[in-house]
């Protein structure tokens, strides 16, 4: 099994909304990774984080709260988001963070929507 | 410090012919390079992949790309391109903490 599995696929959210966004991998990676995409633009790294611990903050505002329960799981909650924070989420997996030779594997994002 | 350079926002094609994308990185120690393909509005999925040894490596769907160091180049080939290649392409480098994307060329074929 080689698949990061993001759900859900689409989500439309109001402003004053709470939603999560989740990502699951079962390749017994442990490292896991949080991009947000623009249109047109590469991905842009958020979170990483390594043995279930946050590892890598790119300075994201605080309306984005990640959080890793196991292993496996990688969640994105969201809180009071402003119409710009409209984007595709994507979540990644790799082997171990911190080695160079392991690649991302991506999931199929979150397409996300704030009104 | 790390950077990805694709210096070819748009490329079209027509199908059978030859594809050639390019990425120039930037990156202080030996490199980690791959290139990605994403459709439109999907995730990315990995061509191929360069650690070490063979300069030339070949990928999925026909993909090949070649590393020369003297040039802090990875460009991306396939000899006969097909409909179903048009999509968006990334070249990434691999730091062992996180991966650094190229800015992407979109490719647009022509029957």
């Amino acid at each position: 099994d080689t698949e990061v599995t993001q759900t859900p696929k689409h989500l439309v959210m109001g402003m004053t909304n709470k939603k999560s966004l989740k990502c699951e991998q079962h390749m017994g990676h442990r490292a896991m990774y949080w991009y947000k995409q623009k249109a047109k633009k590469p991905p842009e790294l958020m979170f990483v984080y390594s043995y279930e611990k946050l590892s890598i903050n790119e300075s994201v505002p605080s309306r984005f709260s990640p959080e890793c329960p196991n292993s496996s799981l990688l969640n994105l909650h969201l809180h009071a988001l402003q119409p710009e924070d409209s984007a595709l989420y994507l979540c990644a997996s790799s082997q171990v963070a911190g080695y160079m030779n392991t690649e991302a594997f991506f999931g199929q994002g979150t397409r996300l929507t704030v009104v | 410090a790390q950077s990805v350079t694709q210096p070819d926002i748009h490329i079209t094609v027509s199908e059978g012919a030859s594809l050639e994308l390019r990425c120039n990185y930037s990156y202080g120690a030996t490199p980690y390079l791959f290139w990605y393909v994403q459709s439109p509005g999907q995730g990315l999925q990995l061509l191929l992949k360069y650690f070490s040894g063979d300069t030339l490596v070949q990928g999925i769907k026909g993909f090949e790309a070649e590393f020369k160091r003297s040039q802090s180049s990875f460009n991306l080939r396939k000899p006969s391109v097909h409909w179903s290649d048009a999509a968006e392409y990334f070249c990434a480098v691999g730091t062992g903490n996180q991966f650094y994307f190229g800015t992407g060329t979109s490719l647009t074929v022509i029957p």
